[in-house]
């Protein structure tokens, strides 16, 4: 079975904390994506990976960051959280060419106050 | 206007019933059109997934796509409580480093 494992299923921060949320999939796919996902937007791409070290922006990217040293992980960081932030943060990965094939961790729910 | 759309629902229908969840686009270019299932407090999970036109079954649950008029179906018979969850239509421009457009979701309540 796939099982993309997320660090925290919930998280409270301050506002101005540096925030990391971390990613690791078990099934050796190249592509690994984070979605924050908001009552009545759906889930929006804040940025994706396609290998170890490559990075692209999604449609969302502004106050975020991300970290793919190794294939398995990919770090999101939110360098300055502010309460806008306040989210569900989904990670998800997909084999190479099939991106519509995507499997998702069970999300972190991040209140920042 | 949004490059997908899907009513949001709440959809509430009794044990048995055959359920019909719809999402319109505006880009014909997408290829790929998938049915996520999302159960409360879980991550999507993937349900199905077609390629270009067309209509796939899986047991109980069936996909349509219909590319002429920008329209997606995921159809489920005899609907039991336990497919109680939130779908997410998504659509994909190709299978390689494209990023999927998702639906805002349906929530769907099927009661015994």
């Amino acid at each position: 079975d796939v099982k993309v494992t997320q660090s925290s299923r919930y998280l409270v921060k301050r506002t101005g904390e540096k925030v990391f949320l971390e990613c690791v999939q078990d099934m050796d796919h190249e592509n690994m994506f984070w979605y924050r996902q908001d009552p009545g937007l759906g889930l929006r791409l804040i940025y994706f990976s396609y290998d170890v070290k490559m990075k692209e922006k999604g449609d969302i990217p502004e106050g975020y960051s991300v970290s793919r040293e190794k294939k398995e992980r990919f770090s999101l960081i939110l360098e300055s959280a502010s309460t806008s932030q306040t989210s569900m943060y989904l990670c998800a990965s997909s084999p190479q060419h099939r991106s519509y094939e995507q499997y998702f961790g069970p999300g972190t729910r991040l209140t920042v106050t | 206007q949004k490059e997908v759309e899907q009513d949001p629902g709440p959809l509430s229908v009794p044990e048995g019933a055959i359920v019909s969840l719809n999402c319109t686009y505006s880009n014909s270019a997408f290829q790929y059109f998938m049915w996520y299932r999302q159960y409360s407090r879980k991550g999507p999970e993937l349900l199905m997934y077609t390629y270009s036109s067309g209509n796939k079954e899986d047991g109980r649950f069936t996909a349509q796509v219909d590319k002429s008029s920008k329209y997606i179906s995921l159809f489920i018979r005899d609907s039991q409580p336990s497919d109680s969850a939130t779908y997410l239509c998504a659509l994909c421009l190709s299978g390689g480093y494209n990023k999927l457009i998702f639906g805002a979701g349906t929530r769907l309540a099927v009661h015994p």
